[in-house]
């Protein structure tokens, strides 16, 4: 079964400063991977997404993340953060034939010091 | 262009209850899935419906239910309603159904909370 693990639930950063979320994942089939954005009360925006090709994709609002398969991950990154970046991160993985099933990890929650 | 709509963004219930929350997907969108977010379990994925048909479903119990109609908007049902029912029920719609490369755009959710 597959299986999404975000190991930070809470993050804080001070503006202006880099950010990395990690994500790690656990599938047997070549995985769809994808960063998703919640700002409070709201539904979820899609960041960035990979499919295959470049593992280095680039997404919205300045943010990029890394495919390594040999490590499992997918780490989003940001060089520098605005106070209003401060949401939930949810990294989610699927497949080709999973349709809009897709498996969530646990979400890190960013907090960012002015 | 108008987003996903969820209807109603709030919705108060009590235990044994009935609900069926609403979802107008994206013009031109016909594929509409479902996902439960809590605090304990996170997001989860309850079912997608494409062309009125039920494509793929998760591991809830047969108390969640689900529909679409011609013009591709969505309901969804939970009977003898629980205290763990309490959630943010998510729907996200999508061009077409199969491959997952399509962005899926979500809605705000409808926040259901079992009293």
């Amino acid at each position: 079964a597959q299986s999404v693990t975000q190991p930070d639930i809470h993050i804080t950063v001070s503006e202006g400063a880099s950010l990395e979320l990690r994500c790690n994942y656990s599938y047997g089939a070549t995985p769809y991977l994808f960063w998703y954005v919640q700002s409070p009360g709201q539904g979820l925006q899609l960041l960035l997404k990979y499919f295959s090709g470049d593992t280095l994709v680039q997404g919205i609002k300045g943010f990029e993340a890394e495919f390594k398969r040999s490590q499992s991950s997918f780490n989003l990154r940001k060089p520098s953060v605005h106070w209003s970046d401060a949401a939930e991160y949810f990294c989610a993985v699927g497949s080709y034939n999973a349709g809009n099933m897709l498996t969530f990890g646990g979400g890190t929650r960013l907090m960012v010091k002015p | 262009k108008a987003g996903v709509t969820q209807t109603p963004r709030y919705l108060i219930k009590t235990r044994g209850q009935q609900v069926t929350l609403s979802c107008s997907p994206i013009s031109g969108h016909r594929s509409v899935s479902w996902y439960q977010q809590t605090p304990g379990q996170g997001l989860q994925f309850l079912f997608e419906y494409f062309s009125e048909t039920q494509r793929n479903k998760g591991n809830f119990p047969g108390r969640f239910s689900g529909r679409q109609f011609s013009n591709s908007r969505s309901e969804m049902n939970v009977s003898t309603l629980e205290l763990g029912d309490s959630a943010l029920y998510l729907c996200a719609s999508r061009r077409s159904q199969g491959a997952t490369n399509e962005k899926l755009f979500f809605g705000s959710g409808t926040q259901l909370s079992v009293l």
